[in-house]
């Protein structure tokens, strides 16, 4: 089985701009979960999918959003970039979300100038 | 799942020692305790797991003890060689009603040859 994708891997943005990141799960996945890894805060969560439908939220403003299609990939999206949106944003996949086992993506590494 | 921690933050032993890593958790209602390494530059995969009635699992080198009373549970790693120098999360969720992994701070392991 070909495991989780995310695109692009590197993006460099400017403040202000807004930027969309791809996430396609492992097949027969239908969670995908969205995670934000800075060196000083660890692994954050952002959001939860399943079905299409966000079961749950971390606690970041409403400039990060998400969203899940009938396939199950899934994108997220930030409006009006601040500097401190740099990090490296994970997608993680898993039959159906909560305790089966979540498998990473390689990251989507966010530079804003 | 709530407030996550993990003690120490950084842990430097010599090949061949253990190493022991500690997550305390306040969410009395969790029930399942994975552990996921990540090493540098890659992304985190799920090591070791443990549901809320076993009290201890192994897998070769590693293993996971839990501690429900306490709220704790903790990755032991025996016999250490260079290949298990990582940043190491715990993420303790409650499978009945959460599908939100709240990742503990992680912990530098770094095994000197």
């Amino acid at each position: 089985k070909a495991g989780v994708t995310q695109t692009p891997r590197y993006l460099i943005k400017t403040r202000g701009q807004q930027v969309t990141l791809s996430c396609s799960p492992i097949s027969g996945h239908r969670s995908v979960s969205w995670y934000q890894q800075t060196p000083g805060q660890g692994l954050q969560f952002l959001f939860e999918y399943f079905s299409e439908t966000q079961r749950n939220k971390g606690n970041f403003p409403g400039r990060f959003s998400g969203r899940q299609f009938s396939n199950s990939r899934s994108e997220m999206n930030v409006s009006t970039l601040e500097l401190g949106d740099s990090a490296l944003y994970l997608c993680a996949s898993s039959l159906s979300g909560g305790a089966d086992t979540q498998y990473f993506g390689p990251g989507t590494r966010l530079t804003v100038l | 799942g709530e407030n996550v921690e993990q003690h120490p933050s950084t842990l430097s032993v010599q090949e061949g020692d253990s190493a022991v890593i500690k997550c305390t958790y306040s969410d009395s209602a969790s029930n399942y305790f994975p552990w996921y390494k990540q090493e540098l530059g890659k992304r985190p995969q799920l090591i070791i797991d443990i549901r809320s009635n076993v009290g201890e699992k192994k897998d070769q080198r590693i293993a996971v003890t839990l501690n429900k009373t306490a709220k704790h549970f903790s990755l032991h790693i025996t016999e250490t060689q260079p290949e298990d120098s990582a940043v190491y999360f715990c993420a303790p969720i409650s499978m009945d009603s959460s599908y939100k992994l709240i990742f503990g701070s992680g912990t530098r392991l770094l095994v000197r040859p």
